[in-house]
């Protein structure tokens, strides 16, 4: 069955130190990958996307991500954190060969940043 | 803003009761998506509409179903609520070409008492 895994459930770091939280997926075909954050109380946003091309992806916010085919994962990295980081981060994987097919999400990982 | 609407933003009701959620999609957006947000099940797809058709069915229980009008916006209907349908209900849309992203809505907080 297709399915997204997010590692790490709760991380909780200081300002300024480096991020990088684990997504893997299991799908047997082409994918597009994804990461959405979603601040508390807020809709999920687009931080960044890979469709093809470069594996290392730039998003927004200082936030970037590695696909790496062979080990079928997605790591989103960022180098200093901010508090207003503080927010949850959901892995999100689609079928590219057929299409604007459902995106399957992981369960998320909660970031706290503190001072 | 992500250009998806979605009313209302909460929504307080007994069990047992119906009700339905819209979701407007971005302007030219022909896809529309329906997910429920809850604690322990996390983001789950629940339906994909089309251009009016549905496409694919998740998680989505029997009580639940859903329409895409002409117009492109869109219903999901509960029915027979219960406690455990209590959660957020997120709507996105896309374009529908096959390198896109989803945008969603500010989402419907569903509390059933």
């Amino acid at each position: 069955a297709q399915s997204v895994s997010q590692h790490n459930h709760h991380v909780i770091l200081s300002e300024a130190a480096s991020l990088e939280l684990g997504c893997n997926y299991s799908y047997g075909g082409t994918v597009n990958l994804f990461w959405y954050v979603q601040y508390p109380g807020q809709h999920l946003q687009l931080l960044l996307k890979y469709f093809s091309g470069d594996p290392l992806v730039k998003g927004i916010k200082g936030f970037e991500a590695e696909f790496i085919k062979s080990k079928f994962s997605f790591n989103l990295r960022k180098p200093s954190v901010q508090w207003s980081d503080t927010a949850e981060y959901f892995c999100a994987v689609n079928l590219r060969d057929s299409g604007n097919t459902p995106l399957v999400f992981g369960k998320g990982t909660r970031l706290s940043v503190i001072a | 803003d992500s250009g998806v609407t979605q009313t209302p933003k909460h929504l307080i009701t007994a069990t047992g009761q119906r009700v339905t959620l819209r979701c407007s999609p971005r302007s030219g957006d022909l896809s529309v998506y329906w997910y429920q947000q809850s604690l322990d099940q996390g983001l789950q797809f629940l339906i994909h509409y089309y251009n009016g058709e549905e496409r694919a069915k998740g998680n989505i229980l029997e009580r639940f179903s859903a329409q895409q009008f002409p117009d492109l916006h869109s219903e999901l209907n509960l029915s027979s609520l219960e406690l455990g349908d209590s959660a957020l209900y997120f709507c996105a849309s896309s374009s529908g070409q096959v390198h896109t992203e989803a945008f969603f809505g500010q989402g419907t907080r569903l509390t059933v008492v």
